[in-house]
């Protein structure tokens, strides 16, 4: 299965971007790389995903580098209400799909 | 419905109890996943469906835990004769599609918390 490294925490001002980095080196071509958090113990919240080429929708952006072994989430005015966990996840292709989390980024926005 | 509905929120079990969680997932949605978060920032693959078949139980217990989806009926998670350690939070989550299509995102439960005693 393709691990993801994400940093334990960090910290964000508010109205600031948040520069979330994953590293995924061991990626299969095939595999997308999935964002999610978890608000408080709140059930985890799609964000968004890619699979090569840099995506951008309506809370945050994603930027894949170009040989695919890490990723940055990108949100561009943080504000208090985004800080969560983050989680960089590879897509399990080869067992069902199922999502491995690992153990995600607090981040946590400040005043 | 245009969440996934999870029941009940909170479970409180003695040991050697049976413990029964439901799931309602999104109209539409063909696949359902159940995820066990044990402690804070670590979940569990437990198993999933396409619709009422099993479509991974890789991470399900041996023992102790079954899990169906019926046609018409929300999805269970059944945990026979608890155990201190199954106490966590168990989510569900429905996704419309799998692989590489683009309506992959899984949309997660509020999760139902297991107590037990």
């Amino acid at each position: 299965d393709a691990k993801t490294t994400q940093p334990p925490s960090m910290d964000c001002a508010e109205g600031r971007a948040a520069n979330l980095p994953c590293n995924h080196s061991t990626i299969s071509g095939n595999e997308y790389v999935y964002w999610y958090r978890q608000i408080h113990s709140q059930g985890p919240q799609y964000i968004i995903h890619g699979l090569k080429n840099n995506e951008t929708n309506e809370m945050a952006s994603l930027i894949i580098t170009e040989d695919r072994k890490s990723s940055t989430l990108i949100l561009p005015h943080a504000t208090l209400r985004d800080t969560a966990v983050y989680y960089c996840i590879v897509r399990v292709l080869n067992s069902g799909y199922a999502l491995n989390f690992g153990k995600g980024t607090s981040l946590l926005v400040t005043p | 419905g245009e969440e996934v509905a999870q029941t009940p929120k909170h479970l409180v079990r003695g040991e050697g109890q049976k413990a029964k969680l439901y799931c309602a997932p999104i109209k539409g949605h063909s696949y359902v996943f159940w995820y066990q978060q044990v402690l804070k920032n670590e979940f569990k693959f437990l198993i999933s469906f396409q619709n009422e078949n099993v479509f991974d139980e890789t991470g399900m217990p041996k023992e102790r835990f079954s899990a169906k989806c019926l046609p018409n009926s929300p999805c269970s998670l059944e945990i026979q004769a608890t155990k201190l350690e199954d106490s966590a939070v168990y989510f569900c989550a429905s996704s419309q599609d799998v692989g590489a299509s683009p309506n992959t995102e899984a949309f997660f439960g509020q999760g139902t918390r297991l107590t037990v005693v």
